[in-house]
Order: C-alpha cells, then structure tokens, then sequence
C-alpha cells in the first residue's frame, strides 16, 4: 500500500521567515509526486514532480524531488499571511488502473504578522 | 469556466438516516473522483469513475456506500445507513479524458462536510 508522511503537522512562524516543509513516501511504481495548497475549501494545485534534483518554481514557493531517498521538500520564502493554509503532499496511485491520490495528513502553516 | 462544484456544503444527519452527496465535474471531464477526509487523518480516495463506469472502487469502506455516475455526468455518492465514522468531509474532483504517464491534474471541489450524530 502506497504511504504517504509529512511534517511537521502544524507550523507557526512569522511573516518574511522561509520554511521548508517535508514529504516522505513509499510507493511500488513511482510516477510522479505532487503538492496542494488547501486554503478554505478545495485543495489547490501547486507542483508536480517526477525527477530528481530538479527545481520547481513558481513565485516564492519551491519544491524539490529525492527519488533516492523517497522525499520532497517545500519551501516557501519571505512568507506572507496569504501563505497560510494547510500543505498537501499526494502520489498518484501506482497500480494500472486509476489515478486515486494518496495523501499525507499535511501540514498546517499558519503565518503570524 | 465552473470549477467542481459539490452540493450540499454541510449536512447533519442522525446515525441512521440515509444522505446523498452530490458532485458536478468540470464540463468535459471523463474522470470523476470521490475523496474523504475524517478528522485527525489523511485525505483518502475511495473510487474513480471514467464516465459512467467505476474504474476503481477500491477506496470504499463498505457496502453502506454507494456511488453513481449515470450519463456519465454528475455523481452521487449515497450514504445509507449512516453511522457516526461516517462523518468528514467528502472531496470530489474531476480531470480531463486522457490518462497521461505521469499525472492527470485533478480539480478539486469545495467539499461537503457531514456531520453524523
């Protein structure tokens, strides 16, 4: 069964610090990882990754892929209030069939002014 | 264009009663997907419809649920009888046709938080 770990589960820092957000997995047939951004309501597309050692970009955020070691990181700089949300981590299912989404618990950031 | 959209946003029910969720996909997504998340855990797939016909039910806890795609528009995800681990919220989300390598980018909806007391 696919398993999917983050942490921290919860994170307070304050605005302008950079943090760095984890994801571990096990997976029998790798295709790709990915990170959401969940606000209010519906989880937001952020990342894709499926190869290591190369960067994703996009604004302040960052992710990276350790295909050898099973993890990925998030980094967020110069963090404003906005950034607050919860931060999931999911693998698409690696059997043949589906693209069902296994996820990690996530982790909570909350920015304080 | 209209993102996924769920229906109700909230609804309580008391541990027996029956309750129907709704998703409305992206216009033109073949694939439909019903997630859930109960409190303190992950967010778990319970199945996958490509149109009308379910790809993967694999994710779903028991036979007191069941899921429906007719036209292959829509789907309705039936709880009956409810019971109190029933209670979450309850995710949809849709992509496009094709299933690529790598990844399909599925759109998520708001969800529908159920309450099961």
């Amino acid at each position: 069964e696919d398993k999917v770990v983050q942490s921290p589960l919860s994170l307070v820092v304050h605005e302008g610090d950079t943090v760095t957000l984890n994801c571990s997995y096990e997976v029998t047939n790798f295709r790709s990882l990915l990170w959401y951004k969940q606000e209010k309501k519906a989880p937001t597309f952020l990342f894709m990754l499926t190869s290591s050692g190369i960067e994703k970009k996009s604004g302040r955020l960052s992710s990276i892929l350790d295909k050898k070691e099973l993890f990925s990181i998030l980094n967020i700089t110069a963090t404003q209030t906005g950034d607050s949300a919860v931060y999931l981590c999911a693998v698409p299912d690696s059997g043949g069939g589906a693209d069902g989404l296994t996820f990690g618990k996530g982790t909570h950031l909350i920015i304080q002014p | 264009e209209a993102g996924v959209t769920q229906f109700p946003s909230h609804s309580v029910i008391e541990k027996g009663q029956t309750v129907t969720l709704r998703c409305d996909p992206i216009s033109g997504h073949d694939n439909l997907y019903w997630y859930r998340r109960v409190m303190g855990k992950e967010i778990k797939f319970l199945l996958h419809f490509v149109k009308e016909s379910k790809q993967d039910e694999s994710g779903m806890p028991n036979n007191r649920f069941l899921a429906e795609r007719t036209g292959g528009t829509y789907s309705t995800l039936k709880v009956q009888p409810a019971e109190l681990e029933d209670s979450g919220v309850y995710f949809c989300a849709s992509s496009q046709g094709k299933r690529r390598l790598l990844y399909n980018e599925q759109f998520f909806g708001p969800g529908t938080r159920l309450t099961v007391l």
